[in-house]
């Protein structure tokens, strides 16, 4: 059973567009949704994190905005770069002190020049 | 300092194979965690280990094992290899108590 559903699969934009990426989750019990930037051949990063407490948070050009009531919360990067270009994955994590993370299936973001 | 290492980079083996993957958390972190990213997918939870002990086990066969070691790195074995193991796989560490956590560059495992 899927518990995070992320959308779009993909998504190309322009250099300075607002790539916006979605995440739902289905269990209430989830307190912490982190955002991961993934080159291919590398790691995920860690990007940004929101906790529920909170219905947006921004750093630098990357901002998460969360909906509790509608269990969703998602990605805008603005004024995205070609060096933007990367998978993103959206997690959440469970409120027991040893809860992993659930990651999102990935979206392809290209930006192009 | 150094982020979370992983040895080896790449890795091919042969179906039935046994193969041990390893470890080293960022310094002071004494929680890790094993994830497998099959291509195309987001990581999976395989393991999670804090001072030495399991934590927390994701629905993997018993093929899979992990342990910790009292300098908190950590190995993951995996037996009788199977074609769709072929992944790549994933070590994080974090901060106990911590929900930040720090992947490494992973090893990218191919079962021929």
């Amino acid at each position: 059973q899927q518990q995070v559903k992320q959308s779009p699969q993909s998504l190309i934009v322009q250099k300075g567009g607002i790539p916006i990426i979605n995440c739902a989750y289905e269990n209430t019990a989830f307190d912490y949704f982190p955002w991961y930037q993934q080159f291919p051949g590398k790691g995920p990063a860690l990007l940004i994190a929101i906790r529920p407490d909170v219905s947006e948070k921004k750093e630098g050009r990357f901002t998460i905005s969360f909906n509790k009531s509608a269990k969703q919360f998602s990605l805008h990067i603005m004024d995205s770069q070609p060096g933007d270009s990367a998978t993103y994955f959206c997690a959440t994590r469970g409120n027991s002190g040893y809860s992993t993370l659930t990651f999102g299936k990935g979206t392809m973001l290209l930006v192009s020049p | 300092d150094a982020g979370v290492t992983q040895s080896p980079t790449h890795l091919i083996k042969t179906r039935g194979q046994h193969v041990t993957l390893r470890c080293s958390p960022i310094s002071g972190h004494k929680s890790v965690s094993w994830y497998q990213q099959v291509l195309g997918q987001g990581p999976q939870f395989i393991f999670q280990y804090y001072e030495k002990e399991e934590r927390g086990r994701g629905n993997f066969p018993d093929r899979f094992s992990a342990r910790q070691f009292p300098n908190y790195s950590s190995e993951l074995n995996v037996n009788a290899l199977l074609l769709g193991d072929s992944a790549l796989y994933l070590c994080a560490s974090s901060l106990q108590g911590s929900s930040e956590q720090f992947f490494g560059p992973g090893t990218r495992l191919t079962v021929l």
